[in-house]
């Protein structure tokens, strides 16, 4: 019963440097989601997707970039990573239909230095 | 655009006593109400929700929020906190159309007092 994964919990990265962080859910879900969690700012969305093949951008998508090649995975991509990007990073999914609710991940806490 | 307002983003509370975290929502439209708990090094946890019907909704651990259209409030509430209460809480709000996105407040951390 995984429900949503994300890998790695923990990673430092150097200014400049690219990484990728990964989801996957094993619970069919069509919608996917990531956000950023900095403190006392609740949670922002970054990028989310309907399904397979479908993106979109959320309210703070400069500097990542997201796929969705299946209806299970999710990556989210750091290119020239940058301070401002030292956040905890969360992944979710649902169902399509708003009265659901989304299935969080543990997170990824992501330090630039 | 749908948004939330939560005060106060530390609340201490002493151990046995009410516990009361205060949402307020902004929507265009009907909303769906979410109240999320994160413990610490954890995701969100769904507590409970209100859709549609009964305004008075319970989730787990004891707590329970209503629903207040004319003060467009959800707060959340619960008789008599435990130390294992102490988390994040997070009122979120979602629309019935459109693309299943949640609005999230800033969140309440809530700390108990032996």
């Amino acid at each position: 019963n995984a429900g949503v994964t994300q890998t790695p919990k923990f990673r430092i990265l150097k200014i400049g440097q690219s990484m990728t962080l990964q989801c996957t859910q094993d619970m069919n879900h069509n919608y996917m989601y990531w956000y950023r969690q900095d403190p006392g700012m609740g949670l922002k969305l970054i990028y989310y997707s309907v399904g397979a093949g479908i993106t979109d951008k959320g309210e703070v998508p400069n500097g990542y970039n997201v796929s969705r090649s299946t209806t299970e995975d999710f990556p989210l991509r750091l290119e020239l990573a940058a301070p401002s990007q030292t956040s905890v990073y969360f992944c979710a999914s649902s169902y399509g239909t708003a009265n659901q609710p989304q299935h969080f991940g543990d997170g990824t806490r992501l330090s630039i230095l | 655009a749908q948004s939330v307002t939560q005060l106060g983003s530390h609340v201490s509370v002493s151990e046995g006593a009410l516990v009361l975290l205060r949402c307020n929502y902004s929507s265009s439209v009907p909303p769906y109400l979410f109240w999320y708990v994160q413990y610490p090094n954890q995701g969100l946890q769904l507590l409970l929700k209100y859709t549609t019907g009964a305004t008075l909704v319970k989730g787990i651990n004891g707590f329970e929020a209503e629903f207040k259209k004319s003060e467009t409030s959800f707060h959340l509430t619960k008789p008599s906190a435990h130390m294992s209460d102490a988390a994040e809480y997070f009122c979120a709000v979602s629309v019935y159309y459109g693309n299943n996105r949640l609005a999230f407040g800033k969140g309440n951390q809530v700390v108990v007092i032996p």
